[in-house]
């Protein structure tokens, strides 16, 4: 069973860089034909889609945040990472990690994990 | 950009009864690149529907989902407890390579 776990700075200060790493356990995160998203949730709100990369290492993310977000792969620790750069009070969410079959025909978000919070505050 | 409608914001049955869930894009969208989520509180969404119609893996069958175009429904056909939840559409745009989620319509109970 695919397990994705997402960790990282509860809190961050404004104007600074938010770091978070998404852990995937039972199975590649080089499985051919998936792509790994970062999705948020402020408090309260509704869904966002932040980015992915492919697992060829290609990347898409959101234009609204296009400019601050970076998104990268580290294969040997099956894991992926979210920067995004100069936080505002706007950027506090849960912020998921998750996989979808973009390259499968399939650009839906079927595994999911469990989200964490951060606070964008001084 | 593609903007999804959920309506209405807020929907309160009893259990038993049937819900019916809509979902508007600005524009035409592909039925295959539609899905439908579910959250409750404190819980990542869980995928209930993708291309519009098809059920997710250990999905019940009281889900079901329809529509083309502009608009699509999800219909849940006899409300269980658990089924009182968050529910969100969302779209892919192939061109753009660009996922949308609509503002979601919460599910209570009366």
């Amino acid at each position: 069973q695919l397990q994705l776990q997402e960790s990282g700075s509860g809190l961050v200060k404004p104007s600074q860089t938010l770091s978070l790493t998404c852990a995937v356990s039972g199975g590649s995160i080089s499985s051919g034909g998936y792509s790994w998203s970062w999705i948020r949730q402020p408090p309260g709100k509704g869904l966002e889609w932040i980015g992915y990369i492919y697992h060829s290492g290609s990347t898409y993310y959101n234009p609204s945040l296009k400019s601050r977000v970076t998104i990268s792969v580290d294969r040997s620790k099956n894991q992926f990472s979210l920067k995004l750069s100069s936080v505002t009070a706007a950027d506090t969410a849960v912020y998921y990690c998750a996989r979808e079959g973009e390259g499968l025909d399939f650009p839906f978000f079927d595994y999911w994990g469990q989200g964490t919070l951060v606070t964008v505050s001084s | 950009e593609i903007v999804l409608t959920q309506s209405p914001g807020t929907l309160s049955l009893s259990p038993g009864e049937r819900a019916t869930l809509s979902c508007r894009a600005s524009q035409s969208v592909s039925s295959s690149y539609l899905a439908w989520y579910q959250q409750k509180p404190g819980q990542a969404p869980r995928l209930l529907i993708y291309g519009a119609s098809s059920r997710a893996t250990g999905i019940p069958d009281r889900f079901s989902g329809s529509g083309s175009g502009t608009d699509f429904t999800l219909t849940i056909s006899r409300l269980e407890p658990e089924d009182f939840a968050v529910y969100y559409c969302q779209q892919y745009g192939s061109s753009l390579r660009v996922y949308t989620f609509g503002q979601g319509t919460k599910l209570e109970i009366k």
